[in-house]
């Protein structure tokens, strides 16, 4: 099967920073990424799908990059809103695994 | 509006069974892929199992297979998930999702979740 890594695990960056993050998988899995925000208390938010389409409502400092094995996750300028818990997802086959997260906070 | 509701959560022994359903509304119900989801606090998302939009093409995450099944009514517009010989570490918060589309889609819409506690 395949694994989904992500880097880093945490991290903290100021207001208007731009913050990446990574997802790494253990094959290639072409463009069949997307990218999810977890907030505490609230419910998962797609963000991202097929690698770099930015959901409709996603505010434009969200984007995304890769195929095949690395994908990042960039917010351009870092918000307060923006506090949460990301995860990167395949979904290429019948198998729709998770990354571990990257939980970011602001400074 | 999409809503999903879970139900069938609670405390079970480990080893015996629960299932839990999800009811779908606000949407065609038979267009679309579903779901579940789980996580247990203070952790991360789990992809337990998922199922196209005909039942089709079913997937489960190694942790459940040959104990879990996922089925479908699109008649009832509802979502089930069959938890046999459960274990200690199947506790978690389980969660309905809807799909972007009927079969390898990104996941859209989520309900609030049943808490499994598996416990003696």
């Amino acid at each position: 099967d395949i694994q989904m890594t992500q880097s880093p695990s945490s991290l903290s960056a100021s207001v208007g920073d731009r913050v990446t993050i990574t997802c790494r998988a253990s094959q290639a899995i072409s463009e069949y990424l997307a990218w999810y925000q977890h907030k505490p208390g609230k419910l998962p938010k797609l963000l991202i799908y097929a690698a770099s389409i930015l959901q409709s409502g996603v505010p434009s400092r969200f984007s995304g990059s890769g195929s095949g094995t690395d994908f990042t996750l960039t917010i351009s300028s870092l918000q307060p809103e923006d506090v949460a818990t990301y995860y990167c997802q395949k979904y290429n086959n019948a198998l729709f695994t998770f990354g571990p997260g990257t939980k970011v906070d602001v400074k | 509006e999409v809503h999903l509701v879970e139900s069938g959560g609670g405390l079970v022994q480990p080893g015996r069974s629960l299932r839990l359903s999800c009811a779908a509304s606000g949407f065609i119900f038979g267009d679309y892929a579903m779901h579940w989801v789980r996580q247990v606090p203070g952790k991360g998302l789990e992809w337990v199992s998922g199922i196209s939009w005909n039942s089709g093409a079913i997937g489960y995450a190694d942790s459940v297979k040959g104990r879990f099944t996922i089925s479908r009514d699109n008649a009832k517009n509802s979502l089930y998930l069959q938890m046999r010989s459960l274990k200690v570490e199947d506790t978690a918060l389980y969660s309905c999702v809807k799909a972007s589309g009927w079969n390898l889609n990104p996941f859209e819409h989520w309900g609030q979740g049943t808490l499994v506690t598996v416990s003696s």
